[in-house]
């Protein structure tokens, strides 16, 4: 099993720009998140899905927007990069909450 | 509404001293507790997890107790080594459908 996969692992993006963060899972899992992490900060929930075709707003959802039509994949699109977007972004899987997330690796984005 | 707190960080330690990290936490019913680790560079694992009052959760010589009573899920290890440097992250699972993250407590241990 791969796990988790987030691609790419490094970007730099110019202000204004667009671009899709890819996620995959291939555990089944019908719980999937995306989380930012900002330099020596926490995590803060940016969307989240319980299965295919449902989503849903975490606590920071401007600029962002993510679609769910298979189990396994969750993107995560900036529509008009600007630098507060700046950020580590995690992807996260679950099948059941009780055992708690599985985390990418993470996605490196700089916007200048 | 449902909340996690940690004890502020850096943590700094010498090799083999003892550790505690404090994590409290508000929340409704009885929640899942988890302890996560991240190291540098590299995205959260889950270390250790309890379901239930007074389970204790352990993984790699790190424990937590699951405290009902002071609603508390702190993080002890018996003798750190310098690669267990990190972050480590408390969480909880309420009836929601996603964890509850604290803000995280970085622990540095020196040769």
């Amino acid at each position: 099993n791969a796990g988790v996969t987030q691609t790419p692992k490094f970007r730099i993006l110019k202000i204004g720009q667009s671009m899709t963060l890819q996620c995959t899972q291939d555990m089944n899992h019908n719980y999937m998140y995306w989380y930012r992490q900002d330099p020596g900060m926490g995590l803060k929930l940016i969307y989240y899905s319980v299965g295919a075709g449902i989503t849903d707003k975490g606590e920071v959802p401007n600029g962002y927007n993510v679609s769910r039509s298979t189990t396994e994949d969750f993107p995560l699109r900036l529509e008009l990069a600007a630098p507060s977007q700046t950020s580590v972004y995690f992807c996260a899987s679950s099948y059941s909450l009780e055992d708690g997330y599985t985390f990418g690796s993470g996605t490196r984005l700089t916007v200048v | 509404g449902n909340s996690v707190t940690q004890m502020e960080g850096p943590v700094t330690l010498s090799e083999e001293a003892f550790l505690t990290i404090n994590c409290t936490y508000t929340a409704t019913g009885y929640p899942s507790l988890f302890w996560y680790v991240q190291y540098p560079g590299e995205g959260l694992q889950l270390l250790l997890k309890a379901t239930k009052a007074d389970d204790k959760g352990s993984n790699k010589g790190f424990e937590a107790t699951y405290r009902k009573e002071t609603t508390s899920f702190h993080l002890e290890k018996g003798s750190v080594q310098v690669s267990d440097s990190a972050v480590y992250f408390c969480a909880l699972k309420d009836s929601s459908y996603k964890l509850i993250f604290g803000s995280g407590t970085r622990l540095l241990v020196r040769p």
